[in-house]
């Protein structure tokens, strides 16, 4: 199992541009999660899916868009960005259920704002 | 919602040394807390955790310790090892209705252990 996949690993964005960060995990795994981690801040939850077209808000939505199509597939949308975007995304699945408690984290996507 | 406070925010010790992390959570609901070591530029990953019908786990040199009457729980880490530097975070989660997918981090600790 490659776990969980993100994609791209970098990336500097102009402000106002768009883009989607990917999210794959082939453990079909049903919960399924962003966060961003921010000097001093810890992670926060951007959203969360516990399952194919289900999602909710977390801690930090604004700004952010996702859609779970697939129980594979969790990409995190920036519609406008701006500089206060600028941080450390990881993307996080985990099974539900008994055994439902450890969640695996992906690699981390670095995104600059300019 | 749930609201984990994490101290101390750094923790310099000398190889060897224990190091001790505390984290405090809001929701006497919660019933999970896991502890995360993220090495720099790396990707957070679970060291242990503890259910709350459990009062303490151990782990070769790190053990965990929960009080649910003082909704406080911690991360002892004995003999340390430059090995060990690293940011640990605590988190809570709560375990029933909308909220049982969401887990709450602490704001991290920072250790560092000199040779």
């Amino acid at each position: 199992n490659a776990g969980v996949t993100q994609t791209p690993k970098f990336q500097v964005l102009k402000t106002g541009q768009s883009m989607t960060l990917q999210c794959a995990q082939d453990m079909n795994h049903e919960y399924m999660s962003w966060y961003r981690q921010d000097p001093g801040m810890g992670l926060r939850l951007i959203h969360y899916s516990v399952g194919a077209g289900i999602t909710d808000q977390g801690e930090v939505p604004n700004g952010y868009n996702v859609s779970r199509s697939t129980t594979e597939d969790f990409p995190l949308r920036l519609l406008s960005a701006a500089p206060s975007q600028t941080s450390v995304y990881f993307c996080a699945s985990r099974p539900t259920g008994q055994g439902g408690n450890t969640i695996y984290f992906g690699e981390g996507s670095w995104l600059t704002v300019v | 919602g749930e609201n984990v406070e994490q101290h101390p925010s750094t923790l310099s010790v000398q190889e060897g040394d224990s190091a001790v992390i505390k984290c405090t959570y809001s929701d006497s609901a919660s019933n999970y807390f896991p502890w995360y070591k993220q090495e720099l530029g790396k990707r957070p990953q679970l060291i242990i955790d503890i259910r709350s019908n459990v009062g303490e786990k151990k782990d070769q040199r790190i053990a965990v310790t929960l009080n649910k009457t003082a909704k406080h729980f911690s991360l002892h880490i004995t003999e340390t090892q430059p090995e060990d530097s690293a940011v640990y975070f605590c988190a809570a989660k709560h375990g029933s209705g909308g909220s049982n997918y969401k887990l709450t981090f602490g704001k991290g600790t920072l250790l560092t252990v000199n040779p």
